[in-house]
């Protein structure tokens, strides 16, 4: 499995932009990059997924680096609605079936 | 409303006991999968499912079984052979089995021995 690497935890105040960082230096020509987060007691939500050009969609921007060997998720006014663990995910040729979910990244959002 | 539902959201086994966890979706999707999560961890693939009547393992399933007689459900049943079922168990779907879908998740099954 393609692996990630994310920060254990991040902190932010509300109304203010969020970078999460992710690594994933071993990424192949065809993976997609894709980001879940997930609330407490529920089940992980799409946020955003893309292949080597930035994304942008009414959750979160998805900034790929040239090399492909890093990204960025951006959330541009964090809310207290986003306090979430992220999940950076890379999604090889055989499909969702071999996607790791990691720990992710703790977001919590100070208010 | 089109979604994916679990049920039920809380469950008790006896030693001994198999159990079973619906999963049903009415989004049309081909794929679904089952996951584990354990306290703290990340998830962990189960079983999946790429088309009605054809389904295979994930990376942990010793001790659960699934069926897919149906498009829109995907039973997982934990066995007594599972020494350790104490989980949160997540039910996804998506469009088809492909790196450039998403997945849609249910709201979990949070199983527990008695």
């Amino acid at each position: 499995d393609a692996k990630t690497t994310q920060p254990n935890s991040m902190e932010s105040n509300e109304e203010e932009p969020v970078h999460l960082p992710c690594n994933h230096s071993t990424i192949s020509g065809t993976d997609y990059i894709h980001w879940y987060r997930q609330l407490p007691s529920q089940g992980p939500e799409y946020v955003i997924h893309g292949l080597t050009s930035n994304v942008n969609n009414r959750m979160a921007s998805l900034a790929i680096a040239e090399d492909r060997k890093s990204s960025t998720l951006i959330l541009h006014r964090a809310t207290l609605r986003d306090a979430a663990v992220y999940y950076c995910i890379l999604c090889d040729q055989t499909g969702a079936n071999n996607l790791f979910f990691g720990t992710g990244t703790r977001l919590t959002v100070i208010p | 409303d089109g979604g994916i539902t679990q049920s039920p959201k809380y469950l008790f086994r006896k030693e001994g006991q198999n159990v079973t966890l619906s999963c049903e979706q009415n989004l049309n999707h081909d794929a679904m999968y089952w996951y584990r999560q354990d306290p703290g961890q990340g998830l962990r693939l189960i079983y999946y499912s790429q088309i009605v009547n054809d389904f295979q393992k994930g990376d942990i399933a010793e001790g659960y079984s699934v069926s897919r007689e149906k498009k829109e459900s995907f039973p997982l049943t934990v066995t007594s052979a599972q020494k350790n079922p104490t989980a949160f168990y997540l039910c996804a779907s998506s469009r088809k089995d492909s790196p450039n879908e998403k997945l849609f998740f249910g709201s979990g099954t949070q199983l527990s021995v008695l």
